[in-house]
């Protein structure tokens, strides 16, 4: 079946470090990858999206492209802030149909930036 | 900004009773989804619902659990005999129109303990 790997946490940084969480994926087909953000206390936000190869998705200063041959999607930002501390998820939607396809996620990395 | 909601933050059930967890999906979305995690474990989707029907479900969405929108705003999952390794954050998620359904926007989750 589908499957998402990342690297494993905590990741610490100081703050301006370069930033890359590495992700890869198995799946059938040409599944869209996501990246979600977790606050402390609080749901996954949609950080990025990609849904093709070579596609890049960004914001807020994050950056990943869906690279096919390497099957990654790896999560970089040229400069963390403190801010940025939580956890990253990288996920994966097979969209194998029309219908509402739920999410395979990666295990999370945990971010901490110090000052 | 519009958001997905759920009630309650937290529950505390013994084993063996019924829960109901709620949520309230973003006004125009059509696409409605559920997710737990385990304590330490990566998020894993349980079920996805759209046009008043179970789209797509894992193989933990056994019969003991079952989803509801009974009034066209709030979106359920009910567990019916509840066991100790039920005891997980739970996600509601929603997503809008058909070319949008990959972008999934996460409610804060509901808190479920059982003793």
């Amino acid at each position: 079946g589908d499957s998402v790997t990342q690297m494993e946490g905590p990741v610490t940084l100081s703050e301006e470090a370069f930033l890359t969480i590495n992700c890869t994926y198995t799946a059938t087909g040409y599944p869209s990858l996501f990246w979600y953000v977790q606050y402390p206390g609080e749901g996954l936000q949609l950080l990025l999206k990609a849904t093709k190869a070579d596609d890049k998705g960004s914001n807020k200063g994050f950056e990943a492209t869906y690279r096919k041959e390497t099957t990654s999607f790896h999560l970089e930002k040229g400069s963390v802030q403190v801010s940025d501390s939580a956890v990253y998820f990288c996920a994966l939607s097979a969209g194998s149909g029309g219908g509402a396809d739920g999410l395979t996620f990666g295990k999370g990395t945990h971010l901490i930036i110090q000052p | 900004e519009p958001e997905v909601t759920q009630t309650p933050s937290h529950q505390v059930t013994q084993m063996g009773q019924e829960v109901i967890l709620r949520c309230v999906p973003i006004s125009n979305h059509l696409y409605f989804y559920w997710y737990r995690q385990i304590l330490g474990q990566k998020v894993e989707f349980l079920v996805s619902f759209y046009n008043n029907e179970i789209s797509e479900k894992s193989e933990i969405f056994d019969d003991q659990f079952s989803v509801e929108r009974p009034d066209g705003s709030n979106f359920t999952l009910k567990i019916r005999s509840t066991k100790l390794e039920d005891s997980a954050m739970y996600f509601c998620a929603s997503s809008g129109t058909a070319s949008k359904r990959y972008e999934q926007y996460f409610g804060p989750g509901t808190r479920l303990t059982v003793t």
